[in-house]
């Protein structure tokens, strides 16, 4: 079993869905959680940071960790056609260590 | 403030070469990691270098080694280059004692090995 595992998509939606992407993880020492935009030929993006549980939302973006069932999810309201890229989860144990990314998502807004 | 910066953009390269690759962290970052990106993989994790010490190595053989400099910046080598290891790579920076693990990256040097 792969430490962290990712829908690999494609995922396309009509411009304006709600869009959801997860990741599920087996190890339940990591406390980081993170969300990458990596858009075609380019360097991951950070696009959300979280520690432990919760929710947080930023703009359009919601990403909410629930670690009792090792399962992190990324909401996109009013997805745009700029949003098509893929989305990479990932996490780690410390503040500090190595991060341990998911395969990522691919995902297409369709105007 | 620049971003995380890497050279070259493009590389090809024969069987059997070497390859040094470089990455400029952002001013101020002293941890530098290594990403391997192939073809429909996910992010696979290399190297991590902190002030100059190599803190930890993912699953790669030793061909697969690099440093850091005094002035953080860094160099990934690849001795012996197979095929496979065709990819992009990536390099990240980040701020180890801010209390957060947050990576920022660099646009990668593609590397094609024919």
């Amino acid at each position: 079993q792969k430490e962290v595992e990712q829908d690999p998509g494609p995922l396309s939606v009509p411009e304006g869905a709600i869009v959801s992407l997860n990741c599920t993880y087996s190890n339940s020492a990591f406390q980081y959680f993170m969300w990458y935009r990596q858009y075609s030929r380019k360097g991951p993006e950070l696009l959300m940071y979280t520690y432990s549980s919760g929710n947080k939302e930023d703009g359009r973006f919601t990403a909410q960790v629930d670690k009792s069932s090792k399962y992190i999810s990324l909401f996109i309201r009013d997805s745009q056609p700029s949003d098509s890229a893929t989305y990479l989860c990932a996490m780690s144990k410390t503040s500090y260590d190595k991060v341990i990314f998911g395969p990522g998502t691919s995902l297409s807004v369709i105007p | 403030e620049a971003g995380v910066t890497q050279s070259p953009t493009h590389l090809i390269k024969t069987r059997g070469q070497q390859v040094t690759l470089r990455c400029s962290p952002i001013s101020g970052h002293t941890s530098v990691y290594w990403y391997q990106q192939a073809l429909g993989l996910g992010l696979q994790f290399l190297l991590w270098y902190d002030e100059g010490e190599e803190r930890n190595r993912g699953n790669f053989p030793p061909r697969f080694s690099g440093r850091q400099f005094p002035n953080y910046s860094s160099e990934l080598n690849v001795n012996a280059l197979e095929l496979e290891d065709s990819a992009l790579y990536l390099c990240a920076s980040s701020f180890r004692t801010s209390g957060r693990n947050e990576q920022f990256f660099g646009p990668g040097t593609r590397l094609t090995v024919l």
